[in-house]
């Protein structure tokens, strides 16, 4: 399979404890994106990265957010201290292959946090 | 078929009829519109998009209406089938960045 992946599918944890996400984007594609969705919502952004260079961040990553793209390739998104409100569905996408869909963002599964 | 004018929270169809999904968009500079569709516990999918430079465009039984004076798009599907049902989200971009979504619309299929 050759489209997003990401690791773990599902995460429970005690509020308070860290955890972290991992993303592998597609293979040429230099842009990966986290979103967070919750409950009958649509995705939010927060945070993406070119290559290696994170170039924005959404307010909504507070300071116990922090995500990498250490080789420009996978990507890992930590939260830290976790708490009730952060339980959602974590999604990555990936774009920029080049061509006419360069733009064009692909999903992977999503990795599901709930946060007791 | 089905026509919303305006965006409904639940579309319900029959199969076979045509769906129409309308999303309103928020910022007049954006110039890349992407419909994706979400099935419960997955990821969004891909479906169909297009560029501001565009009003119309066409894929396998979906086609995607850009009408930029008044920031609207809609999604229309023909002859949806039960493997239509699902939610499904417009979203706005300008170039390559982050993705606004809007509300998304439940399609229900009624066999």
């Amino acid at each position: 399979d050759t489209g997003v992946s990401q690791d773990p599918r599902h995460k429970i944890t005690k509020r308070g404890q860290n955890v972290t996400f991992r993303c592998d984007p597609i293979s040429e594609h230099n842009r990966l994106y986290w979103y967070r969705q919750t409950l009958g919502q649509g995705p939010e952004f927060l945070t993406y990265f070119q290559n290696e260079a994170q170039l924005e961040k959404s307010r909504l990553l507070s300071n116990r957010f922090s995500a990498e793209r250490p080789k420009g390739s996978f990507s890992t998104l930590e939260i830290q201290r976790t708490e009730q409100g952060d339980s959602a569905m974590y999604l990555c996408a990936s774009s920029g292959a080049g061509g006419a869909s360069t733009d064009t963002q692909y999903f992977g599964p999503g990795t599901r946090l709930t946060v007791l | 078929g089905e026509s919303v004018g305006l965006h409904l929270p639940t579309l319900s169809v029959q199969e076979g009829d045509n769906s129409i999904i309308n999303c309103a968009y928020s910022n007049s500079a954006s110039d890349y519109f992407i419909w994706y569709k979400q099935e419960s516990g997955k990821g969004p999918q891909f479906i169909i998009d297009i560029r501001s430079n565009m009003d119309k465009r066409q894929g396998q039984r979906v086609t995607v209406l850009l009408n930029k004076t008044v920031k609207h798009l809609s999604l229309q599907i023909a002859a949806t089938q039960p493997g239509d049902s699902a939610v499904y989200f417009c979203a706005e971009t300008i170039g390559q960045g982050k993705l606004i979504f809007g509300q998304g619309t439940t399609l229900q299929v009624k066999p």
